[in-house]
């Protein structure tokens, strides 16, 4: 079974900052992986999403996450955090294996950018 | 292009009462579709997910039920809500393959009182 962990609920970094968002993951079939944003009273959309090739991957927003197979890992980040990246971010395993087509997300992390 | 709607935005709800949420979606076919629930420090759960017409799966038992009259609507109800049913409810869907991304609709916030 498909299963995410966001380490950290809470995150918070200074406007100008690296933003780290951690996420492991794991799997039974090589995944697809998902980082979500969402801002507050709105529905879910993507940032960014790794199916196969690069494992670099870089998303809207200036976000970028890189994907560590040997460290079951799909990290987030940004070089230097704006006060509009205060939202939540949910990083998702999707499976298809035999018409499964569950989609597994994280318990989220706020992002909280202080002035 | 696609879009999916759902609604309302927002709901309170007697304990007891009965509830229907709508999702519906246009500009595809055949959508995968989904509801989540979304409570604090709990992240998304998902609920429901169907991969055609009156082909329903239940992630977790519970009060609630998810039909699929058309292909393009998805409906979240239960007979009773229980307080515990309080949450931001979200709808999605997603083409067949697995790397495709979902698209969610803007969410309903239920509170049970």
């Amino acid at each position: 079974a498909q299963s995410v962990t966001q380490l950290g609920s809470h995150v918070s970094v200074s406007e100008g900052a690296l933003v780290l968002l951690r996420c492991n993951y794991s799997s039974s079939v090589p995944p697809y992986l998902f980082w979500y944003v969402q801002y507050p009273n709105q529905g879910l959309q993507l940032l960014l999403k790794y199916t196969t090739g690069a494992t670099l991957v870089k998303g809207i927003n200036g976000f970028e996450a890189e994907f560590k197979k040997s460290e079951t890992s799909f990290h987030l980040t940004k070089p230097s955090a704006h006060m509009s990246d205060a939202a939540e971010y949910f990083c998702a395993v999707s499976e298809n294996s035999g018409g499964y087509q569950k989609v597994t997300f994280g318990i989220g992390t706020k992002l909280q950018v202080i002035p | 292009s696609q879009t999916i709607h759902q609604w309302p935005a927002t709901l309170v709800q007697p304990v007891g009462s009965p509830l229907s949420l709508e999702c519906t979606v246009e500009g595809t076919s055949n959508p995968n579709l989904y509801w989540y629930r979304q409570a604090a420090g709990r992240g998304l759960q998902l609920l429901f997910y169907s991969v055609g017409i009156g082909q329903i799966s239940s992630e977790v038992p519970q009060n609630l039920s998810a039909s699929r009259p058309q292909d393009r609507q998805f409906i979240l109800s239960s007979k009773k809500l229980l307080l515990s049913d309080s949450g931001f409810y979200l709808c999605a869907w997603r083409g067949g393959a697995a790397n495709e991304k979902l698209f969610f609709g803007s969410g309903t916030q239920l509170s049970v009182l």
